[in-house]
């Protein structure tokens, strides 16, 4: 079983749209958790970090479920410029290591 | 500043070829990584370095060598390549102790070996 689990997608929605994707990890000793996102042949870069008690940043929403081990992200009112990958991280306790989901492509149309 | 700078960006070498990436961070964070990602993959850990000490190898082959000259400096010297190391080559940086230890990446070295 991988340490952080993805639907790789494609998610192909129209703008204006929501969609929710869904992330699943297995080391219960995963301390922090971020959502990255990766344009096509760039750098991640930070979309969020996820706190226990949930978070928003404008559009998007972040949940964390310890118990199941589960986060989400959450993008109302999609945007053309949101079609990117987007990539589940996790990271463990007292180590340095980020794990990557594979993270879920997401396509926004016109 | 969130930046991280990396050079080359792109770069072909021959496999008896010796070559070197390096990446620069002046946000004063403390551990710096290498990263690995191929196409439609996630980026693969390589190296950390914390406090310009080498932390973690995550079993990389020889021909893949690292050094931290100092806390703002990382370089990734590459020697006898094999097709196959063709990837995305990315160096982030965090700063050690923060709880949510954000890694912040740079645009890559995007290396071709023939």
């Amino acid at each position: 079983r991988k340490e952080v689990e993805q639907d790789p997608g494609p998610f192909n929605v129209p703008e204006g749209a929501t969609v929710a994707f869904n992330c699943t990890y297995s080391n219960s000793a995963s301390q922090s958790f971020f959502w990255y996102r990766q344009d096509c042949r760039k750098e991640p870069k930070l979309l969020m970090s996820v706190y226990s008690s949930g978070n928003e940043d404008g559009r998007f929403t972040a949940q964390l479920n310890r118990a199941s081990q589960y986060i989400s992200l959450l993008i109302r009112d999609s945007k053309l410029s949101d079609s990117a990958t987007y990539l589940c991280v996790v990271k463990v306790y007292n180590t340095d290591k980020l794990i990557f989901g594979t993270g879920t492509r997401l396509q926004v149309f016109p | 500043d969130t930046e991280v700078t990396q050079t080359p960006k792109h770069l072909v070498m021959g496999m008896t070829n010796k070559k070197s990436l390096k990446c620069e961070q002046h946000m004063g964070h403390r551990a710096m990584y290498w990263y690995k990602q191929k196409a439609k993959k996630p980026p693969e850990l390589m190296f950390v370095y914390s406090y310009e000490k080498l932390s973690i190898n995550e079993s990389v082959p020889s021909r893949f060598s690292p050094e931290c000259p100092n806390s703002s400096l990382l370089n990734l010297h590459l020697h006898a390549l094999q097709p196959e190391d063709s990837a995305l080559y990315l160096c982030a940086s965090s700063q050690w102790g923060q709880e949510e230890e954000t890694q912040y990446f740079g645009p890559g070295t995007r290396l071709l070996v023939l």
